[in-house]
């Protein structure tokens, strides 16, 4: 099984509103990983999180809060969001970090709108 | 920096057709991924390589890892109009934990 799943599939939020997403894997991965990813374009890496601690941030604006309650769960905290970060958000997983077990398997993604 | 270059960014081709695409880089490669990607879905993995020259199969898909480690390429046979998609090359050079992805092809198949 190389599932990865998220929930919600669609959001539309308001820009004072404050919402979550979810993301699950069930293959014992000890790295996930959050991206953003706008129409056309390669996901562009937010975080990264190896054995359940932020191990990389590239430099996210604050809006976005990232949390990993166990090594199956990733949930990502919006508040406060602006319209231009509307986009495809990916969540992916690896057995571990690094090139020979670094090997990533997406989620179907939330496509989140900002009005 | 580490970029991976993919062009043409479109290619167009009758079903039936065998294409293929290749990614390239300036820096040494340890670890070479192909997706695909359909509108509004996440990325699926289609091939994983792992050493130089390697040569991996998955189905109508096949996959090498250049042996100077700066280029991979992936061909599809015989194509069908769900083959259509966006097939991004990806890659590890060992540096960080950072994978880092090619700017992507949009295949379309006409019937």
């Amino acid at each position: 099984d190389t599932e990865v799943t998220q929930t919600p599939k669609h959001l539309v939020m308001g820009m004072t509103n404050k919402k979550s997403l979810k993301c699950e894997q069930h293959m014992g991965h000890r790295a996930m990983y959050w991206y953003k990813q706008k129409a056309k374009k390669p996901p562009e890496l937010m975080f990264v999180y190896s054995y359940e601690k932020l191990s990389i941030n590239e430099s996210v604006p604050s809006r976005f809060s990232p949390e990993c309650p166990n090594s199956s769960l990733l949930n990502l905290h919006l508040h406060a969001l602006q319209p231009e970060d509307s986009a495809l958000y990916l969540c992916a997983s690896s057995p571990s970090t690094g090139t020979s077990s670094g090997t990533q398997y997406f989620g179907p993604g939330t496509r989140l709108l900002v009005l | 920096g580490q970029q991976l270059n993919q062009n043409p960014q479109s290619m167009f081709i009758q079903e039936g057709e065998d294409v293929s695409m290749n990614c390239t880089s300036s820096s040494i490669f340890n670890t070479w991924l192909w997706y695909k990607q359909d509108p509004g879905e996440g990325p699926v993995l289609l091939i994983a390589l792992y050493k130089a020259g390697e040569l991996t199969s998955n189905g109508r898909l096949t996959a090498q890892f250049g042996i100077t480690r700066k280029d991979s390429f992936l061909n599809i046979s015989a194509s069908i109009p769900s083959d259509v998609g966006i097939y991004f090359c990806a890659g590890y050079t060992g540096a960080n934990s950072k994978l880092t992805f090619g700017k992507g092809i949009t295949l379309s198949v006409r019937p």
